[in-house]
């Protein structure tokens, strides 16, 4: 199994709205990744998961929490969002960490969000 | 900071044809990797060719190749007998040790039958 799945495929929320996207892979791969893509832009890296360790924030909202309850299922919770966090959320994983060979990170098909 | 800079929006190539896609990066590391990675429309993001920074010889992956330049810190693919299916939008990445990776603005490849 070489695949990132993603659930829901779109979400469309309220600003008051609490909602969760989820995230699995079953690869056996110990680093996890939330991204940030909008509209003809390129991904923006948002959390870094190492080992079940929040290891990188790139200074992200509080409304987004991540939660890596296991190494094969990441979270990303959501919170008194804002239109302009409109977007697709994309998740991706690799094996391990560092700067190894074997590191590629695998895509999910992403999760487009949509603010109301 | 690392940037990454793909200076086409967007390029087009006859379906046969050969197209090269442009990538420069700025880093003061001296270990890192350099990747390709492909985004069709609506679908999801693959990785079409990777470089490690510490490798003279350019990575080769069927009709993907690339130039690498590590003094000039450039790091061009090379699509050779384009298909209709290589239509996408290409990014550049590069990642460091700590596993951030910092993505290009994408270039968007158009293939004419």
């Amino acid at each position: 199994d070489t695949e990132v799945t993603q659930t829901p495929k779109h979400l469309v929320m309220g600003m008051t709205n609490k909602k969760s996207l989820k995230c699995e892979q079953h690869m056996g791969h110990r680093a996890m990744y939330w991204y940030k893509q909008k509209a003809k832009k390129p991904p923006e890296l948002m959390f870094v998961y190492s080992y079940e360790k929040l290891s990188i924030n790139e200074s992200v909202p509080s409304r987004f929490s991540p939660e890596c309850p296991n190494s094969s299922l990441l979270n990303l919770h959501l919170h008194a969002l804002q239109p302009e966090d409109s977007a697709l959320y994309l998740c991706a994983s690799s094996q391990g960490w560092g700067l190894a060979g074997d590191n590629e990170q695998f895509f999910g098909p992403g999760t487009r969000l949509t603010v109301l | 900071a690392q940037t990454v800079t793909q200076s086409q929006p967007e390029m087009s190539v006859q379906e046969a044809e050969t197209v090269t896609l442009s990538c420069t990066y700025d880093t003061s590391e001296s270990d890192y990797y350099l990747f390709w990675y492909k985004q069709p429309p609506s679908r999801q993001m693959i990785l079409v060719i990777r470089q490690e920074a510490y490798k003279q010889q350019n990575a080769t992956e069927n009709r993907f190749s690339v130039n690498f330049q590590k003094a000039a810190k450039s790091f061009s693919l090379k699509i050779s007998d384009s298909q209709l299916g290589d239509a996408a939008m290409y990014f550049c990445a590069y990642r460091r040790n700590n596993n951030d990776m910092r993505f290009g603005a994408g270039t968007r490849l158009t293939v004419k039958p």
